[in-house]
């Protein structure tokens, strides 16, 4: 089955205690990205990467990192958690380029407190 | 820079009724459109999308859209509302001209409460 994997699907963590959110998809799709939504925002991007080795800063950059070693992985990393972070993320990957759907993971939602 | 606004929060619709979800956009080119349904504890699932060509794009599960490049609106409509079709519905926009991978801008969402 296609699909796009993130873990966890929950956690609540502490500020500052550094934590990585896993996605992970089998569709063989180039791009990659993470959101965060929040109420009444919608979806903002925060990192994207058009292949291995490949990424660049969407909207909302800051206080996270990602990397993309492999093709089928794409993680976001927090080094220091804030609680400003605490939202709903998801991931998302997809074939070629904007004219193309995206697939969606089913969401980690964080609680930094 | 391109931008998305969905004016209405939340629309109320008794079953069996038509259903519209407003959305409008801003880009300096042409824009590639969507619109993504969310129901709970669940990610974004594609509904249809306009590229080019016909104005009225079909979709999934009966919604359709109709593009308005004079009135730059990209409404999502389904004639015969389902109690199922409550969920949460995000519009989307990508200016043809931006180079930026495929990075898409959203609107903040449509929750849609369809009544027995």
């Amino acid at each position: 089955e296609a699909q796009v994997t993130q873990n966890p699907r929950y956690l609540i963590t502490v500020t500052g205690k550094k934590l990585t959110v896993t996605c992970s998809q089998n569709m063989n799709h180039e791009y990659m990205s993470w959101y965060r939504q929040d109420p009444g925002l919608g979806l903002r991007q925060i990192y994207y990467s058009m292949n291995v080795e490949v990424t660049d800063k969407g909207d909302v950059p800051e206080g996270y990192k990602v990397s993309r070693k492999e093709k089928r992985n794409f993680p976001l990393i927090l080094e220091s958690p804030s609680p400003n972070q605490t939202s709903l993320y998801f991931c998302a990957s997809s074939f070629g380029g904007g004219r193309v759907a995206q697939h969606f993971g089913d969401g980690t939602r964080l609680s930094i407190l | 820079a391109q931008s998305v606004a969905q004016p209405e929060d939340q629309v109320n619709v008794a079953e069996g009724n038509p259903l519209t979800v407003k959305c409008t956009y801003s880009v300096s080119g042409n824009p590639y459109l969507f619109w993504y349904v969310q129901y709970p504890n669940r990610g974004l699932q594609f509904l249809l999308k306009y590229i080019t060509g016909d104005n009225l794009v079909k979709g999934s599960y009966g919604f359709e859209a109709e593009f308005n490049k004079s009135q730059t609106s990209f409404h999502l409509k389904k004639p015969s509302a389902l109690v199922s079709d409550s969920a949460l519905y995000f519009c989307a926009v990508r200016d043809m001209n931006n180079n930026a991978g495929n990075m898409l801008t959203f609107g903040g969402g449509t929750r849609v409460m369809v009544k027995p």
